[in-house]
């Protein structure tokens, strides 16, 4: 398994600011994901944290409100843009690791509870 | 487009009692997964399931894949309170895709 830590745990916010959201992996890992978990509902994908290129980006989420770096291949940052109360959601990282030589396992950081107001 | 439904969403039972909870999913698949969500806390993984008719186990949960059927199960038995929390399911399309979760199912267990 890997170990994912990020930063912040949690924050509240004012409308119209920005948000930086830290990811960092125990090991070096080729997947890393950006999830959106909006209070009381299921994750939905907001990009994918590609080393050394562009992020991919989901279906209704764009770069320029949600910038993404990805410097190597161990740490991410996701940065939630001119932040509104729409925006309040809990932010996850997710990695994907080799476990064993066929099975590759998907995990999950701790999250970052982020609140707009 | 993949579409990954579970039911029941919500699941209110006593301890001691025996359940399954159901995901359906609309394309093929590489692989499936069941994660465990307690209020305010990340997904903790349950279940990675690779293959048809593949069955794993751990305590009082068991989970179960039929590829043919597009289905998973995740049958709880002799369910005590310290289950009670939101299971998902997800699925991934290919190694190194994205996960399509479900809904999410949320149990309570009452004593």
């Amino acid at each position: 398994s890997a170990v994912i830590s990020q930063k912040p745990s949690r924050d509240i916010c004012q409308r119209g600011t920005s948000l930086t959201i830290q990811c960092q992996v125990d090991s070096q890992v080729t997947m890393m994901f950006w999830y959106r978990q909006q209070p009381g509902q299921s994750l939905t994908l907001i990009a994918t944290a590609n080393q050394g290129s562009e992020a991919t980006y989901e279906s209704g989420f764009v770069i320029d409100k949600f910038p993404i770096s990805r410097p190597n291949l161990t740490f991410s940052t996701l940065t939630v843009s001119n932040m509104s109360p729409e925006d309040s959601s809990i932010y996850l990282c997710s990695v994907e690791t080799q476990t064993d030589r066929t099975l590759y396992e998907q995990y999950f950081g701790p999250g970052t509870r982020l609140t707009v107001t | 487009e993949l579409k990954v439904e579970q039911n029941p969403l919500f699941l209110s039972m006593q301890e001691g009692k025996n359940y399954t909870i159901y995901c359906n999913y609309s394309t093929t698949s590489d692989r499936l997964y069941w994660y465990r969500q307690d209020p305010g806390k990340s997904l903790e993984s349950l279940f990675v399931l690779l293959s048809n008719g593949a069955v794993k186990q751990e305590g009082r949960l068991m989970a179960s894949l039929d590829t043919k059927a597009r289905l998973s199960t995740l049958h709880i038995t002799a369910a005590v309170h310290d289950l009670s929390a939101t299971y998902f399911c997800a699925v991934q399309e290919t190694s190194g895709s994205r996960l399509t979760f479900g809904e999410g199912t949320q149990l309570t267990v009452n004593p």
